[in-house]
């Protein structure tokens, strides 16, 4: 069974820090996608990575998919309380495009 | 706005209760999923309708019976339920074909059960 494991469980930090957000499994992706969850509303997709080593820049969120494609990292810089919410990464196992979530990462950024 | 509505937004109901929870997607997808998110737990897949048929049920409980009149619709049935099925239940739809299936979710129901 493929789990994916994200840490910190977590996160309250300042208006204006830098944070990384880790997701981490014992399994080959063929793709891996970030979400962003508010209060009362459904997931929605930051990005999809899908290449090995691959780095997506979105605005002051950066991705980083390894390059084993069994991890991910989401590196935040000045983090502002739009900011702030649960943040899921999701992988599809190799072969498939078929997601499993992981365990989610809740952030609040304090003003 | 993510094209996708659920309705209702919130449910309490007792265990000897039916109900029905609805999904309805405005996207022109022809994928729909149903997904169970608790407290303290990954988010589950449930149910995958692709083309208004079934193409997968993840282990669920009887007690939840999904229908797909048409590929814009989703319902999922909800009959006899336990206190610890309390969740949110969240719909989406993808496209089938999409290289990479991005899915849309929709806004959930936040569904208790006494």
């Amino acid at each position: 069974t493929q789990l994916l494991e994200q840490s910190p469980q977590f996160l309250s930090i300042q208006e204006g820090e830098n944070l990384t957000v880790y997701c981490n499994s014992s399994s080959v992706f063929s793709s891996l996608q970030w979400y962003r969850q508010e209060p009362g509303e459904g997931p929605v997709l930051l990005v999809t990575v899908v290449t090995g080593g691959e780095v997506k820049k979105l605005k002051r969120l950066t991705f980083q998919f390894g390059d084993a494609r069994k991890d991910s990292s989401l590196h935040i810089t000045a983090a502002q309380p739009g900011d702030t919410g649960l943040y899921l990464c999701a992988g599809a196992a190799a072969g498939t495009y078929k997601y499993i979530f992981g365990t989610g990462t809740r952030l609040k950024v304090l003003a | 706005e993510t094209g996708v509505t659920q309705t209702p937004r919130h449910l309490v109901m007792g265990m000897t209760n039916k109900k029905s929870l609805k999904c309805e997607q405005h996207l022109g997808h022809n994928a729909m999923y149903w997904y169970k998110q608790s407290a303290k737990k990954p988010l589950e897949l449930m149910f995958v309708y692709n083309f208004k048929e079934q193409t997968e049920n993840n282990s669920v409980p009887s007690r939840f019976s999904p229908e797909c009149p048409n590929s814009s619709h989703l319902f999922l049935h909800l009959h006899t339920l336990q206190p610890e099925d309390s969740a949110l239940y969240l719909c989406a739809s993808s496209q089938e074909g999409d290289p990479q299936e991005t899915q849309y979710f929709g806004p959930g129901t936040r569904l208790l059960v006494l």
